[in-house]
């Protein structure tokens, strides 16, 4: 069962707007979330976290918001480079009840020149 | 560079043929990860490791794989008789046990024929 999903495979967005990339999750023992980025033959790098006692966490021109009433994520950037095109992974942990971080399936996210 | 490093990059093999991957997390991180990647799908848990002991395993990781983690620091994955399902991208991650964050390596990318 996929715990973690992100309903949208792909996104295009111009230059200098802003991606909104969305994820939700089902666990509600889920306490900790995190975006990684990848790019094609590499391994996904880590881009922001935010706990679940916050609601909002900004580093740069990415910021992570969490609903947790409504179980669901989302990271934007502000504003969008074509260096942000890459893949967007969501994963989220439960700390106090494993180890395990389960991910989404990613979004494809291409910046327009 | 102290960045998880992996190796090898690729691995093209037979079926039914045995192969190893290594895995050296950043140093001072006691928690390693394997986890697996297929097209169109996020990394998927295959098992942890707190120091030398490996405390968690996926119903994932059939009795063909192996992992093992003998000082603490590198680990290695060992997959016996492959199977051309087994195609996919492996990746590990680490972890500092004050921490919250995984950091991947690069991955091993391995073809089964």
């Amino acid at each position: 069962d996929q715990q973690v999903k992100q309903n949208s495979p792909s996104l295009s967005v111009q230059e200098g707007r802003i991606s909104i990339l969305n994820c939700d999750y089902t666990n509600s023992m889920f306490d900790y979330f995190l975006w990684y980025k990848k790019y094609p033959a590499e391994g996904p790098t880590f881009l922001i976290s935010i706990s679940s006692i916050k609601d909002k966490n900004e580093d740069g021109r990415f910021t992570v918001f969490l609903n947790k009433s409504a179980k669901h994520l989302s990271l934007h950037i502000v504003p969008s480079q074509p260096g942000d095109s890459a893949v967007y992974f969501c994963a989220a942990s439960a700390r106090n009840t494993g180890n395990q971080f389960y991910f989404g399936t990613g979004t494809s996210l291409t910046v327009i020149p | 560079d102290t960045g998880v490093s992996q190796d090898p990059r690729h691995k093209i093999t037979k079926r039914g043929q045995n192969v190893t991957f290594r895995c050296d997390p950043i140093s001072e991180h006691n928690r390693l990860y394997w986890y697996r990647q297929t097209l169109g799908q996020g990394p998927e848990f295959l098992t942890y490791f707190q120091n030398e002991a490996q405390l968690e395993k996926s119903r994932l990781l059939s009795d063909r794989f192996s992992a093992e983690r003998p000082k603490g620091s590198f680990s290695t994955l060992e997959i016996q008789r492959t199977e051309q399902g087994d195609s996919a991208m492996y990746l590990c991650a680490s972890r500092y046990h004050l921490g919250e964050t995984q950091y991947f390596g690069p991955g091993t990318r391995l073809l089964v024929l």
